[in-house]
């Protein structure tokens, strides 16, 4: 059982570059979330989907986009990268079997660390 | 102000000692509270979670929760020096999305 998988596990870009990180789990959960985390600033919510077919901002949305393809898959896009969003990122998610509630813990993921030039 | 707030530390214990990490949030609606260990390099893994006013014991570990006066607490007893690492406290909210707020995390060292 593979958990939270993301994918790349570092990447190096250069200012104005775009990419896309993945992130995929396998364990039915309705919830999953992008975070970022940079040292002093704890972990940081930039996006969030409760469900297949929608997305809602969190606390640092500016400069991302999401997209959750499937219950399975929920992608981080960075259209125009810049030396700010240089920071290890999360992915995670949660439900009780199929159902997300309040007493439900957050899986992560094993991070991205990126880095922009 | 954050709404989940931790001594940023480091808190240095000895080897054998109990580590106590503290842990207040703001929002009163918090229903469900988390701690996560996390290792220099690594991603968050889930030690223990609470949702009862009181204690809760799993191993060495021991959450305390307190409605109340707004904290949770973890005990970590007989600390060793694999116990060292980031401890984050995260709190989720009834009501709404769930959305979990973290805190910025306590590093406790634990030294021989």
């Amino acid at each position: 059982n593979a958990g939270v998988t993301q994918t790349p596990k570092f990447q190096v870009l250069k200012t104005g570059q775009s990419m896309t990180l993945q992130c995929a789990q396998d364990m039915n959960h309705n919830s999953m979330y992008w975070y970022r985390q940079d040292p002093g600033m704890g972990l940081r919510l930039i996006y969030y989907s409760a469900s297949e077919g929608t997305t809602d901002k969190g606390e640092v949305p500016n400069g991302y986009n999401v997209s959750r393809l499937n219950k399975r898959e929920f992608s981080l896009r960075l259209e125009s990268a810049a030396p700010s969003q240089t920071s290890v990122y999360f992915c995670a998610s949660s439900g009780a079997g199929s159902r997300d509630t309040v007493n439900s813990p957050l899986h992560f993921g094993n991070g991205t660390r990126l880095t922009v030039t | 102000q954050k709404e989940v707030e931790q001594n940023s530390g480091p808190l240095s214990v000895p080897e054998g000692a109990i580590a106590s990490l503290n842990c207040t949030y703001s929002d009163r609606g918090s229903q469900s509270f988390f701690w996560y260990r996390q290792y220099s390099g690594k991603s968050p893994e889930l030690i223990m979670f609470i949702y009862s006013n009181g204690d809760k014991e799993d191993g060495r570990f021991t959450a305390q929760l307190n409605k109340a006066s707004q904290y949770v607490s973890l005990l970590i007893r007989d600390s060793q020096p694999s116990d060292s690492a980031t401890y984050l406290c995260a709190v989720r909210r009834s009501g709404g999305s769930y959305i979990p707020t973290f805190g910025r995390g306590t590093s406790l060292i634990v030294h021989p």
